[in-house]
């Protein structure tokens, strides 16, 4: 089955840019999307199509997705950032998930 | 507004069945695809099973072909979900959640808990 992969954590310091990353083959390819999940909430999409942001997203969420690696980059990181992230990519007729990565804003 | 309001989970012994539902109202439930995603306590989130506008085309999940049916009644603006020979590791938070045509889900429920224990 398809994998995709993502760092466990990410740190990143008040106003700085966090970077997130998922791996997966020739996943350039296909479409990635990513989602936002608070602790006991649901998750919320906040970049699909690998760049595109939905309605009432901030404009510090950006993505792209090129080679192997889709990146989620939230410029000017709010403490209100701080939650766990997720990739996801469609292969063939199976969705996948990234294991997620947990950002914290220290 | 969208609404998405799961039910039907609970605790079940291991090998039992149990069918989950999702309601959904403030689009048009039809024209599009639906997604159960699971979250088994602490741990990440699964992709288990979508299902076309209609009906007519599904997906499953390796770890549940087999032992889960999607399905969708377009006239009452319901999913479901029937879940076969549950095992422990089924235990999870499942989410349903409207999909998008390049696959991801815009709106999720606030999900139902399913555990599997004897």
């Amino acid at each position: 089955s398809y994998e995709l992969t993502q760092p466990p954590s990410v740190s990143v310091s008040p106003g700085q840019t966090a970077s997130i990353t998922c791996s997966g083959d020739e996943l350039g390819n296909k479409y990635v999307c990513w989602y936002q999940q608070k602790p006991g909430q649901s998750p919320v999409l906040v970049i699909y199509q690998d760049t595109k942001r939905p309605s009432g997203i901030p404009e510090r969420f950006s993505g792209s997705n090129s080679g192997n690696t889709a990146t989620l980059t939230i410029s000017g990181t709010q403490a209100m950032d701080e939650a766990d992230y997720y990739c996801q990519a469609w292969d063939i007729s199976t969705a996948e998930f990234g294991g997620g990565t947990k950002l914290t804003v220290l | 507004e969208v609404q998405l309001l799961e039910s039907g989970g609970g605790l079940v012994q291991p090998g039992g069945s149990l069918r989950l539902s999702c309601a959904a109202s403030g689009f048009t439930f039809s024209s599009y695809a639906m997604t159960w995603v699971r979250q088994a306590p602490g741990k990440g989130l699964e992709w288990v099973s979508a299902i076309s506008g209609s009906g007519g085309s599904t997906y499953y999940a390796d770890s549940v072909k087999g032992r889960f049916t999607i399905s969708r009644d377009n006239s009452k603006n319901t999913l479901n979900l029937q879940m076969n020979s549950l095992r422990a590791e089924d235990t999870a938070l499942y989410y349903c959640a409207k999909t998008l045509g390049t696959g991801e889900s815009d709106y999720w429920g606030q999900g139902t808990l399913v555990s599997v224990s004897s």
